[in-house]
């Protein structure tokens, strides 16, 4: 389902550098999300929006900053801040605010961040 | 926040046998459980998902049954096949996320 673009696949990032993960939808969903997925780990959400111009920290916020100007664009921002970024990060939409059942989630491709 | 916890961590079974990922969750409100299917290098895709007000529900090889009571759900996939190798994550209403199986088919 090509619903959901995220760009670049992969990224790298110097020490103290900020970076955008990019993340698109046209699946005209309300609700966008962003999770960090690390090896062995399962997916722990950074950040998510239920609405344009709103959004509320996940579980591990720290060192992230999101936007969400408009409906179909999600950017994450990993700041230097984050003193270990290196993971997979995958957006995910659902036509719904997560609080109400029956939201199914549909995932990007994701984006592997590296620190050289 | 809720917490899901999910076991086996690895579990490798015989082409055609039958695999069980078990998934305990902390939030008695929760109503909505969904499964996903994560192949190696690729996005999370739902497989199935249940809702409390049914105990089971199925999809040809998969099903999922949900146990309100002891608060716990289980992913069955019947006669296993080697595209059936794949991470299953499991998770909970609030958006929280089981550490995932690594499911492996032995041929």
């Amino acid at each position: 389902d090509g619903g959901i673009t995220q760009s670049p696949k992969y990224l790298f990032r110097k020490e103290g550098q900020n970076v955008t993960l990019s993340c698109e939808q046209n699946l005209n969903h309300d609700a966008m999300y962003w999770y960090r997925q690390d090896p062995g780990q399962g997916l722990r959400l950074i950040y998510y929006s239920q609405i344009v111009n709103d959004f509320q920290k996940g579980d591990i916020a720290e060192g992230y900053s999101v936007s969400r100007e408009k409906k179909e664009s999600f950017p994450l921002t990993v700041t230097s801040a984050q003193k270990n970024p290196t993971a997979f990060y995958l957006c995910a939409s659902s036509p719904r605010p997560h609080t109400a059942s029956d939201q199914p989630q549909h995932f990007g491709d994701g984006t592997r961040l590296s620190i050289l | 926040g809720e917490n899901v916890e999910q076991h086996p961590s690895t579990l490798s079974v015989q082409e055609g046998d039958s695999a069980v990922i078990k998934c305990t969750y902390s939030d008695s409100a929760s109503n909505y459980f969904p499964w996903y299917k994560q192949e190696l290098g690729k996005r999370p895709q739902l497989i199935i998902d249940i809702r409390s007000n049914v105990g089971e529900k199925k999809d040809q090889r998969i099903a999922v049954t949900l146990n309100k009571t002891a608060k716990h759900f289980s992913l069955h996939i019947t006669e296993t096949q080697p595209e059936d190798s794949a991470v299953y994550f499991c998770a909970g209403e609030k958006l929280t996320f089981g550490t995932g199986t690594r499911l492996t088919i032995i041929p």
